[in-house]
């Protein structure tokens, strides 16, 4: 039963629109990021939360915000997208890190195109 | 500021075969380093990890990893490769903290 999930899917928004990716997870975890991968480079850390009601930036900031309501739920905004933010975004989550640190936990993934 | 290099971007190997998928990083501080598979279309999924100790660490479905500091570099192995393996390999690397900055993706073709 997966742990993380993710919503939308796939979608397709207009340039200058809003958009909002959510994630879930059952996992009773601390830490919850969002990264965003494009071909030939891997995965890049956009937003980052460790606890409810707090978000921190990650790498790539620019462009996106995001929210934390619960511990359980963490959502990527995209207050006025973009072309360049077309990208399959991916929600992880992991426990709090320590000398064995972190595992992610990741969700299946979701295909925005900007048209 | 920590960096992770994976230098194949592809690699194509026949079904039973060993394969070695390279991992080069820089940091200068004590690291955690892991790897991780992504299957077509699917998010990623934990192999394994390294922070201390046995430097050979085991992972699932047969894949190990060797860290080596003299050569910064954390390779990953499977010693008879299945066509279920195929898929894209992703290093990262954490300086024990919260964050893990993940490698470019090396992908994995096994001809059966």
């Amino acid at each position: 039963e997966a742990a993380v999930t993710q919503s939308p899917r796939s979608k397709v928004a207009v340039t200058g629109g809003k958009v909002t990716l959510s994630c879930h997870q059952t996992n009773n975890h601390d830490y919850m990021y969002w990264y965003r991968q494009d071909t030939g480079h891997g995965l890049r850390l956009i937003h980052y939360s460790y606890v409810a009601d707090s978000t921190e930036k990650g790498d790539i900031p620019d462009g996106y915000k995001a929210s934390r309501p619960s511990q359980e739920n963490f959502s990527l905004i995209l207050e006025l997208a973009s072309l360049s933010q077309t990208a399959v975004y991916f929600c992880a989550s992991s426990d709090r890190g320590g000398n064995s640190g972190n595992t992610l936990y990741f969700g299946e993934g979701s295909r925005l195109i900007v048209v | 500021t920590q960096t992770v290099s994976q230098s194949d971007a592809h690699v194509t190997v026949f079904e039973g075969d060993s394969v070695e998928l390279r991992c080069n990083y820089s940091y200068g501080g004590s690291i955690y380093l892991s790897w991780y598979i992504q299957h077509h279309g699917h998010g990623l999924q934990f192999l394994l990890k390294y922070y201390s100790g046995n430097p050979v660490v085991q992972g699932v479905n047969g894949f190990e990893a060797e860290f080596s500091k003299s050569d910064s570099s954390f390779h990953l192995r499977k010693a008879s490769v299945h066509w279920s393996d195929s898929a894209v390999y992703f290093c990262a690397v954490s300086n024990m903290g919260y964050k893990l900055t993940f490698g470019t993706g090396t992908s994995l073709l096994v001809d059966p």
